[in-house]
């Protein structure tokens, strides 16, 4: 199995483009996660999705908006880039009710927005 | 706020010796916390977590620890080899919030040969 595979993997942008990361999970999981990683700091959550057919706002979501496609597809998008966007993004999943956050990642999204 | 992180940024050890990576936390309500390992240019793996209720669970290699009087988690690495070198961060989760995790800033290990 894949797991959980993000694309693209490195992006490029000006300051005031649009673009939408994108992840999809094959594990059958009904939680998926968007977290951001800025450099020395640890992962901060931009949005989370319980389930399918809905998505709410984590820590950092100013900026962002999200799409839960379907059970396996989680997007996030980025209606005008900044600088301050600048990071690692990376997708997660996980089994609903895991409390004890188990969390899937995929291999991250390296976004520069010059 | 509530905030997890870690005492030191940095740890080198010798290869075949025991690794010991410390974090503070201050939710109190926290039900679960978690060590998370992640290589360079890869995504962050599960390791092992601990509940609340307890303050010892042992895995292949790992220890982790949890004293709740002082709000700190440790995690053991047993003969820590090359292969552990990596960025170690510990989280913390209550049960309510589902699994959005607070993610402490990391440990860099390196383990010299």
């Amino acid at each position: 199995n894949a797991g959980v595979t993000q694309t693209p993997k490195f992006q490029v942008l000006k300051t005031g483009q649009s673009m939408t990361l994108q992840c999809a999970q094959d594990m059958n999981h009904n939680s998926m996660y968007w977290y951001r990683q800025d450099p020395g700091m640890g992962l901060r959550l931009i949005y989370y999705s319980a389930s399918e057919g809905t998505t709410d706002k984590g820590e950092v979501p100013n900026g962002y908006n999200v799409s839960r496609l379907n059970k396996r597809e989680f997007s996030l998008r980025l209606e005008s880039a900044a600088p301050s966007q600048t990071s690692v993004y990376f997708c997660a999943s996980s089994e609903v009710g895991s409390g004890s956050g188990e969390l899937f990642f995929g291999e991250g999204s390296r976004l520069t927005v010059l | 706020g509530e905030s997890v992180g870690l005492h030191l940024p940095t740890l080198s050890v010798q290869e075949g010796d025991n690794s010991i990576i410390n974090c503070a936390y201050s939710n109190s309500a926290s039900d679960y916390f978690i060590w998370y390992k992640q290589e360079s240019g890869k995504g962050p793996q599960f390791i092992i977590d601990i509940r609340s209720n307890m303050d010892k669970r042992q895995g292949q290699r790992v220890t982790v620890l949890l004293n709740k009087t002082v709000k700190h988690l440790s995690l053991q690495i047993a003969a820590t080899q090359p292969g552990d070198s990596a960025v170690y961060f510990c989280a913390e989760n209550e049960e309510t919030s589902g699994s959005r995790l607070t993610f402490g800033e990391g440990t860099q290990l390196t383990v010299n040969p």
